[in-house]
């Protein structure tokens, strides 16, 4: 299995609801990465899990709450967003290795549309 | 702080020709990887080619190959033969080797819109 999976594909959402965006893998991956994306822009990055423990958080607003359950999978939990969250939010994954570079492997993404 | 620049907004090509983007960096570090990864309609960001700082000879997969000038910190994507399921958005991006922090963010340029006609 070489691929990162992210559910759902879409989403739309008003500004009071929960929700939350779900990335599965099992390459034996141990970074887990959240990036969010605008149209015709590049991933900025939000967070990082290493070994299941969050690594970066770059300064994201609370509305977001990552969680790592376990190593193959990752959450983004979503509350109280505005409409400017809109947006595609990749799940991408990378072995940790000690030297060498750690390859992300990006899934589709979940489109995200906040009413 | 490491940069990235791609200043080819977009770019269009008939099919089977050879398309060259472009690709600058800035740095202090002397080991790194350089990566193109390409993100067609369908969002999935897809890793083309890497290529490691430390080593000389360019990276090529299949039709895909790079110029990498270490001294010029450039790094520009030829694609030969070019076909219609290439057309999607090409990012360049950099990383730091290794683990920690730092290894972990990956800095992308702003993305070239590559159109592939019939």
């Amino acid at each position: 299995d070489t691929e990162v999976t992210q559910t759902p594909k879409h989403l739309v959402m008003g500004m009071t609801n929960k929700k939350s965006l779900k990335c599965e893998q099992h390459m034996g991956h141990r970074a887990m990465y959240w990036y969010k994306q605008k149209a015709k822009k590049p991933p900025e990055l939000m967070f990082v899990y290493s070994y299941e423990k969050l690594s970066i958080n770059e300064s994201v607003p609370s509305r977001f709450s990552p969680e790592c359950p376990n190593s193959s999978l990752l959450n983004l939990h979503l509350h109280a967003l505005q409409p400017e969250d809109s947006a595609l939010y990749l799940c991408a994954s990378s072995q940790e290795r000690i030297s060498g570079a750690n390859v992300l492997t990006f899934g589709a993404g979940s489109r995200l549309t906040v009413l | 702080a490491q940069t990235v620049t791609q200043s080819q907004p977009e770019m269009s090509v008939q099919e089977a020709e050879t398309v060259t983007l472009s690709c600058t960096y800035d740095t202090s570090e002397n080991n790194y990887y350089l990566f193109w990864y390409k993100q067609p309609p369908s969002r999935q960001m897809i890793l083309v080619i890497r290529q490691e700082a430390y080593k000389q000879q360019n990276a090529t997969e299949n039709r895909f190959s790079v110029n990498f000038q270490k001294a010029a910190k450039s790094f520009s994507l030829k694609i030969s033969d070019s076909q219609l399921g290439d057309t999607a958005m090409y990012f360049c991006a950099f990383m730091k080797p290794g683990k920690g922090k730092g290894a972990q963010k990956l800095v992308f340029g702003q993305g070239t819109r590559l159109t592939i006609n019939p």
